[in-house]
């Protein structure tokens, strides 16, 4: 079993349509949640980043953890053609010894069409 | 600015033959960090470092070898490249105390045949 499932999709929706994107893990031992952005032939960039369980939003894009289901997710409101990428989670354990070693999901590959 | 910057961005080689690949950041970040990224399998951590002068493996270190001489440089060899080595490349960077927030480079692509 690998620590951090995500489903690869691909993911097409309309434009404006609310995305859902997911990602389970096994490790009780991450705090730490990221959702990376990445668009084609580039390199990922940091979208949100959540601390612990709880939500977080910001702007059209809001994360919400919950450690209990070891489940993360991320939604698109009102989705653009600009959000089609694809989209990585990524956890990490934090503090001691972790050195921001992350790990991370296969990606889920979007499409938002016009 | 310019943030992490890598070199090359495209390589062809061949079976056995070495290179090394570049990265460059200059926000002055202690932490940086080598991935390798294969199709539908994110990211996977090769080496990182802490600091100038100390690194350390990551989950796939085998057949890479990293330095850290300098805060900015933390150049990646391949020795005697394989086939399996085939894929897209990234160095990433962070500060101490917000490592999980890591900014990443273009990537390199490579290949071997």
């Amino acid at each position: 079993q690998k620590e951090v499932e995500q489903d690869p999709g691909p993911l097409s929706v309309p434009e404006g349509a609310i995305v859902s994107l997911n990602c389970t893990y096994s490790n009780s031992a991450f705090q730490y949640f990221m959702w990376y952005r990445q668009y084609s032939r580039k390199g990922p960039e940091l979208l949100m980043y959540t601390y612990s369980s709880g939500n977080k939003e910001d702007g059209r894009f809001t994360a919400q953890v919950d450690k209990s289901s070891k489940y993360i997710s991320l939604f698109i409101r009102d989705s653009q053609p600009s959000d089609s990428a694809t989209y990585l989670c990524a956890m990490s354990a934090g503090g001691g010894t972790s050195y921001g070693k992350l790990t991370f999901g296969q990606g889920t590959i979007l499409t938002v069409h016009p | 600015n310019a943030g992490v910057t890598q070199t090359p961005k495209f390589r062809i080689l061949k079976i056995g033959q070495s290179m090394t690949l570049q990265c460059t950041q200059d926000m002055n970040h202690n932490y940086m960090y080598w991935y390798r990224q294969d199709p539908g399998m994110g990211l996977k951590l090769i080496y990182y470092s802490v600091g100038a002068g100390i690194t350390d493996k990551g989950e796939v270190p085998n057949g890479y070898n990293v330095s850290r001489s300098t805060t900015e440089d933390f150049p990646l060899r391949l020795e005697l490249a394989a086939p399996s080595q085939t894929s897209v490349y990234f160095c990433a960077s962070s500060t101490a105390g917000t490592q999980e927030t890591q900014y990443f480079g273009p990537g390199t692509r490579l290949l071997v045949l």
